[in-house]
């Protein structure tokens, strides 16, 4: 079972629209997680990082919220652009002894915007 | 500066193959990290160095892949006798600091890999 799921896994809204992105993780010890867009033949591109006592964090039009309680995440986008259109990945940090605990990624929402 | 550049782009390999991938991290980063990316999946973690140390490989996928980052800076993934399942977007990304979760990383564009 993956231990980062998002959904939808794919979504379609008109330019001008708001959507959210949904996260459930289930990794644990849990350092930080991170939404990343990424455009098609690119690397990914971080939008947010939110540490487990961060609740929420802006950038731009992008919010990431954060309940660590229930190990979920959003990333809210409003007022959608036509170069949103992209892949969102969640990413979770685990944390483990000697700082090597590895970025587990989820499979990613496709997010397209239409004119 | 620059941002992490990987090369070549596209390659298309045929089954049994030998293939090399470079990546050129941002000037200064110490960590590397290696992911491999299915066709419509996020990335997997491969491999992650430290300046010129591999101080965790457990993500490679069996004893065909190899990388290595000799002067702690460009960084090459090989893959020995490449196989159908091996063809994926390999990514690299580079972070300042040391450790995988605590800075942030940078990503290159990726090689697209086809094995035929």
């Amino acid at each position: 079972k993956n231990q980062v799921e998002q959904s939808p896994q794919s979504l379609i809204i008109l330019e001008g629209k708001n959507c959210t992105l949904q996260c459930n993780y289930t990794v644990s010890p849990f350092s930080n997680l991170r939404w990343y867009k990424q455009d098609t033949g690119r690397g990914p591109v971080s939008l947010t990082i939110m540490t487990f006592s961060e609740n929420t964090k802006s950038n731009g039009r992008y919010t990431a919220t954060l309940d660590a309680d229930t190990k979920q995440s959003s990333l809210h986008i409003t007022a959608s652009q036509l170069s949103d259109s992209a892949s969102y990945i969640c990413v979770v940090s685990g944390y483990s002894r000697g700082n090597t605990g590895k970025l587990i990624f989820g499979q990613g929402t496709t997010l397209q915007v239409k004119p | 500066g620059a941002g992490v550049s990987q090369s070549p782009r596209y390659k298309v390999a045929k089954r049994g193959q030998d293939v090399a991938l470079r990546c050129d991290p941002i000037s200064g980063h110490v960590s590397l990290f290696w992911y491999q990316q299915a066709l419509g999946q996020g990335p997997e973690f491969l491999t992650y160095f430290q300046n010129e140390a591999q101080l965790d490989k457990s993500g490679l996928p069996s004893d065909r892949f190899f990388a290595e980052r000799p002067e702690g800076s460009v960084s090459t993934l090989k893959i020995q006798r490449t196989q159908q399942e091996d063809s994926a977007v390999y990514l690299c990304a580079s972070s300042l600091g040391r450790g995988q979760y605590t800075y942030e990383q940078y990503f290159g564009p990726g090689t697209r890999l086809t094995v035929t």
